[in-house]
């Protein structure tokens, strides 16, 4: 199972980009990444997941590296609703268990 | 379309007590997976069941059991409740395979 790690804190401010890196330099194949963030103890709220190439939603972008050891998530025009904690997680190969770690805090500043 | 819910949303125990937490997954998923979140870390993988069955277990004692009921809902167990047991427990749902999964928002369990 993939062991991600990430900043545990990441400034930007209201309307810019907002870049928040992942390590996943043990990832397989097959193994999905996935991007989850949780506001102020709500339940986490998925955004995006993808395996090899980039992907966008209407709620971000995904960059992955070609070596798949690293991913990007990307949200265009940071808003102050956007401040929690963000998760980038590499689910088991051969079950759904989420490793969750300690995530990035975004925190949008007006 | 309703979304993973949870009951209760709050609740307070005694040590030694026991309690049983309820999900109920989004319509035509079958799988289930639970994980509790103490204050200031992420969330810990606890149990995963698909199909009425144990999938996969998290570094959990045996006080923590669970169970899916043929609707596709769970219970979450613990017994004998200990302090460190106060947490946020949440409930994921999802199909089967590189699919997303869904959250509940949790039940937060205060053990005095």
């Amino acid at each position: 199972d993939a062991k991600t790690t990430q900043p545990p804190s990441m400034d930007c401010a209201e309307g810019r980009a907002a870049n928040l890196p992942c390590n996943h330099s043990t990832i397989s194949g097959n193994e999905y990444v996935y991007w989850y963030r949780q506001i102020h103890s709500q339940g986490p709220q998925y955004i995006i997941h993808g395996l090899k190439n980039n992907e966008t939603n209407e709620m971000a972008s995904l960059i992955i590296t070609e070596d798949r050891k690293s991913s990007t998530l990307i949200l265009p025009h940071a808003t102050l609703r956007d401040t929690a904690v963000y998760y980038c997680i590499a689910p088991g190969r051969f079950d759904r268990r989420f490793y969750f770690g300690s995530g990035t805090k975004l925190n949008v500043k007006p | 379309d309703a979304g993973v819910t949870q009951s209760p949303t709050h609740l307070i125990k005694t040590r030694g007590q026991h309690v049983t937490l309820r999900c109920s997954p989004i319509s035509g998923h079958k799988s289930v997976s639970w994980y509790q979140q103490v204050l200031g870390q992420g969330p810990q993988f606890i149990f995963q069941y698909y199909e009425k069955e144990e999938r996969g277990r998290g570094n959990f004692p045996d006080r923590f059991s669970a169970r899916q009921f043929p609707n596709y809902s769970s219970e979450l167990n613990v017994n004998a409740l200990l302090l460190g047991d106060s947490a946020l427990y949440l409930c994921a749902s999802s199909f089967p395979g590189n699919t997303e999964a869904f959250f509940g928002q949790g039940t937060r369990l205060t053990v005095v």
